[in-house]
């Protein structure tokens, strides 16, 4: 009930593409839903996040897509750059706090 | 945004000792704090939960007596690592939430344990 699941584990895309990342959840006390970019070394940074009443949001070249009903939501990187290339985490919280997070996706984007 | 600092950034002790790690929020009041452990390739899990002036709630799994947290102001929480072993090792990262919002966390740059 508390599990996010993630997918794809890693990803590998061509400049200019748009990589897509899916993320799944149980639990439908959950109302907000974050995307963290981590670094080798580095602590997670907030990269975008949803709340259930919206189907999607942009900021930049970041997009978040949810789908209530399903319980799922995917991230979409537009015009990825080599420079985004690092490990994405979705997460899920209540009101608690307490974030569940993914299992992580590995993005390279190449040259 | 708002910024966390942790210290130190990476620490190497040996087995039997204990380490803390200090977590700062530099620029807003935070009235609570989480810990993370990461291992290598994996994600993060919450540890344990600590509000300001109250003690820490931990996670299932987590010895409270291994792990010490104590949240003693508003803008600082310590973890002690107790009796470190090597499955010890880890990169611990803190986060903070202030008291405007009750899903906006922001993290630490981590610290990387090493226990020899």
């Amino acid at each position: 009930q508390q599990q996010v699941k993630q997918s794809p584990q890693s990803l590998i895309v061509q400049k200019g593409g748009i990589p897509i990342i899916n993320c799944a959840y149980e639990n439908t006390a959950f109302d907000y839903f974050p995307w963290y970019q981590q670094f080798p070394g580095k602590g997670p940074a907030l990269l975008i996040a949803i709340r259930p009443d919206v189907s999607e949001k942009k900021e930049g070249r970041f997009t978040i897509s949810f789908n209530k009903s399903a319980k799922q939501f995917s991230l979409h990187i537009m015009d990825s750059q080599p420079g985004d290339s690092a490990t994405y985490f979705c997460a899920a919280t209540s009101n608690t706090g307490k974030l569940i997070f993914g299992q992580g996706t590995t993005l390279q984007v190449k040259p | 945004g708002a910024v966390v600092s942790q210290h130190p950034s990476r620490v190497i002790c040996k087995s039997g000792t204990s380490v803390k790690i200090e977590c700062r929020s530099l620029d807003f009041q935070a009235t609570t704090m989480f810990w993370y452990r990461q291992f290598p390739k994996q994600s993060l899990m919450l540890m344990a939960t600590s509000n300001e002036g109250s003690k820490a709630t931990y996670e299932q799994g987590v010895e409270k007596d291994k792990f010490l947290i104590n949240h003693a102001s508003l803008t600082l929480s310590t973890l002690t690592v107790t009796s470190a072993h090597p499955e010890d090792s880890s990169f611990y990262i803190c986060s903070a939430r202030g008291a405007g919002d009750a899903y906006e966390q922001y993290f630490g740059p981590g610290t990387r344990l090493t226990v020899t």
